[in-house]
């Protein structure tokens, strides 16, 4: 079935440090893709997406490629700070023509001065 | 502001009640949204509504209830068939253009059990 799978958290780095969050998803057709981040006590904030394979989504310093011949969308970050610590969710939508999300379980990050 | 709106923040529910969860958008989305998050774990659709007048159950909807009589209201009912209410609840509502749909969520409101 179709379904998203991320990286076991929590994540901890120190501020500054470089950021992978592994994701990868299993879906029949041409999902579109996304990264949502979640701070304490508060609802998803949409953080960047891709449409189409290739695609490179971008926002706040934080990137991912849709790489189809890999099913994966890894969120990066050069350079992290205290602020970016939350739970970070992957998501696609789009698939066998219905418009519902599927979203993996999060990946907790925190980020140490 | 354009958003999404979730009330009451916090909200309280003795056994056997029904207790009702506000979702308001003035994003003029059609498709609206419900999800439940319990702690460490991902979202599940409880609800979803994509014209007004009109609903679908979601993954989870077994002691859940909605309405969609306006675009801009989704409530949801938590009623006393839910056994186990306690958890976080998320609104969403979307936009869909050229084929594709990203989805806006609100601020939440957390369901605790007296």
């Amino acid at each position: 079935g179709n379904s998203v799978t991320q990286m076991e958290g929590p994540v901890t780095l120190s501020e500054e440090a470089f950021l992978t969050i592994n994701c990868t998803y299993t879906a029949t057709g041409y999902p579109s893709l996304f990264w949502y981040v979640q701070y304490p006590g508060e609802g998803l904030q949409l953080l960047l997406k891709a449409t189409k394979a290739d695609d490179k989504g971008s926002n706040k310093g934080f990137e991912a490629t849709y790489r189809k011949e890999t099913t994966s969308f890894h969120l990066e970050k050069g350079s992290v700070q205290v602020s970016d610590s939350a739970v970070y969710f992957c998501a696609l939508s789009g698939v066998k023509g219905t418009y519902k999300y599927i979203f993996g379980t999060g990946t907790r990050l925190k980020v140490l001065a | 502001d354009g958003g999404i709106t979730q009330s009451p923040k916090y909200l309280f529910r003795k056994e056997g009640q029904n207790v009702t969860l506000s979702c308001e958008q003035n994003l003029n989305h059609d498709a609206m949204y419900w999800y439940r998050q319990d702690p460490g774990q991902g979202l599940r659709l409880i609800y979803y509504s994509q014209i007004v007048n009109d609903f679908q159950k979601g993954d989870i909807a077994e002691g859940y209830s909605v309405s969609r009589e306006k675009k801009e209201s989704f409530p949801l009912t938590v009623t006393s068939a839910q056994k186990n209410p306690t958890a976080f609840y998320l609104c969403a509502s979307s936009i869909r253009w050229q084929g594709q749909e990203t989805q806006y969520f609100g601020p939440g409101t957390r369901l605790l059990v007296l």
